[in-house]
């Protein structure tokens, strides 16, 4: 049973840059999450996926930030034009099948971003 | 938005003791779940509870759902040094069907 991964683990760019993160869930799960941690903080919500669908997505995410979830399984978060604001970690998470009453998230390792 | 009140913020234990902590909400939630992090890592999940009063244990780590559905106490009985790390609690309201609440963190840190 392999957990949540993502790629990559860490990335560094440059102000204005563009940057891509993916997430690969547990294989059966078809609720997908990613969020924004900043150190000292628990993680904040950023967008929900149920299979290919985005269903809610946080009014703190900007216009810069788009995700993805083609065939309702791996997804991509994208940020464009990124800015200092952006440096945090970017964790993704996969919880069981809707329907199932389980409700627990699973998270990934994390994609830490650093914007000089 | 909304936070659940954990605490304590940090504990400073020796290695060998009891550790408590615990999360309260002013709303009713249905599912509380516990998470540990270590730096640079993503949290892992410890518990989940489902049921009002429920009582579940991992391994040295016992989790319970509070009677009044507001809070939840987590128990790590006799600690190591690999416990060392950043515990959340989150909470999933009754209304919701997929949207976490999170505590603040307790910093675990064992004195040498």
């Amino acid at each position: 049973d392999t957990g949540v991964s993502q790629d990559p683990r860490h990335k560094i760019t440059k102000r204005g840059q563009n940057v891509t993160f993916r997430c690969d869930p547990i294989s059966e799960h078809n609720r997908l999450y990613w969020y924004r941690q900043t150190l000292g903080q628990g993680p904040e919500f950023l967008t929900y996926f149920q299979n290919e669908a985005q269903l809610e997505k946080s009014r703190l995410l900007s216009d810069r930030f788009s995700a993805e979830r083609p065939k309702g399984s791996f997804s991509t978060l994208e940020i464009q034009r990124t800015e200092q604001g952006d440096s945090a970690m970017y964790l993704c998470a996969s919880s069981p099948q809707s329907g199932t009453g389980r409700y627990e998230q699973y998270f990934g390792p994390g994609t830490r971003l650093t914007v000089t | 938005g909304q936070q659940l009140n954990q605490s304590p913020q940090s504990m400073f234990i020796q290695e060998g003791e009891d550790v408590s902590m615990n999360c309260t909400s002013s709303s009713i939630f249905n599912t509380w779940l516990w998470y540990k992090q270590d730096p640079g890592e993503g949290p892992v999940l410890l518990i989940a509870l489902y049921k009002a009063g429920e009582l579940t244990s991992n391994g040295r780590l016992t989790a319970q759902f509070g009677i009044t559905r507001k809070d939840s106490f987590l128990n790590i009985s006799a600690s190591i040094p690999s416990d060392v790390g950043i515990y959340f609690c989150a909470g999933r309201h009754m209304d919701s069907n997929y949207q976490l609440i999170w505590g603040a963190g307790t910093k675990l840190i064992i004195k040498p």
